[in-house]
């Protein structure tokens, strides 16, 4: 099966420009999830979806940060304007329901100079 | 709210002795319990989880991760390391009563270095 897709895998953008990151979910797979990972820091949630709609968005700060799920098949997440703290991994996982495991993409990697 | 420690930022290991990961979790209710491994410029892969059941849990590589409710751990194990374990490890939970909001909570990870 195929794993999670995510697009682009780097980045590099200029603090308050924006960004845009894409991920596609295994097939099937009707929770998806973005978390952002600081460098040596463990990833953390930002934002939930169970089909096209947001189960969880507690962490998400949402002055600068949206997501979207349409169809419920792919994601976006955006940040604008983007700021230094931004710089991070962002992940994109997927899961068949809550007891299964999540399965991560290989993250898109931003840089903010 | 919960929360995962993992109170060892390296573990070292020589190739052939057993391995141990700490990990300490706090939740309100009754936890979902994983551990991840992270290789260098990829995503979190999947190892093992504690839903209910045995305390003993056999995953991926020989993996194998204890729950003690008692002392609200989850310590990762391998009987014999080896070079190719070497990796960046996440321990993460999350309160089986989430109400459906079920994204996990990761610990700041472990470098396991297995040294030859």
């Amino acid at each position: 099966e195929a794993g999670v897709a995510q697009s682009p895998r780097y980045k590099i953008i200029e603090k308050r420009q924006s960004v845009a990151f894409w991920c596609n979910p295994i097939s099937g797979h009707a929770t998806l999830y973005w978390y952002q990972q600081i460098l040596g820091q463990g990833p953390k949630l930002l934002i939930q979806f169970q089909n096209n709609g947001v189960v969880d968005d507690s962490q998400l700060p949402k002055d600068r940060f949206s997501a979207e799920r349409l169809k419920g098949v792919d994601s976006t997440l955006k940040i604008q304007p983007a700021k230094l703290e931004d710089s991070a991994v962002y992940l994109c996982a997927s899961s068949p329901d809550p007891t299964r495991p999540q399965h991560f993409g290989d993250g898109t990697r931003l840089s903010i100079l | 709210a919960q929360s995962v420690a993992q109170p060892e930022d390296q573990v070292n290991v020589a190739e052939g002795n057993p391995l141990t990961v700490k990990c300490t979790y706090s939740v309100s209710g009754n936890p979902y319990l994983f551990w991840y491994v992270q290789y260098p410029n990829r995503g979190l892969q999947f190892l093992l989880k504690y839903i209910t059941g045995d305390n003993l849990v056999k995953g991926s590589y020989g993996f194998e991760a204890e729950f003690n409710k008692s002392q609200t751990s989850f310590h990762l194990k391998k009987p014999s390391a080896l070079v190719s374990d070497s990796a960046l490890y996440f321990c993460a939970v999350r309160d089986r009563s989430g109400g459906g909001a079920d994204g996990l909570t990761f610990g700041k990870g472990t470098h396991l270095i297995i040294q030859p």
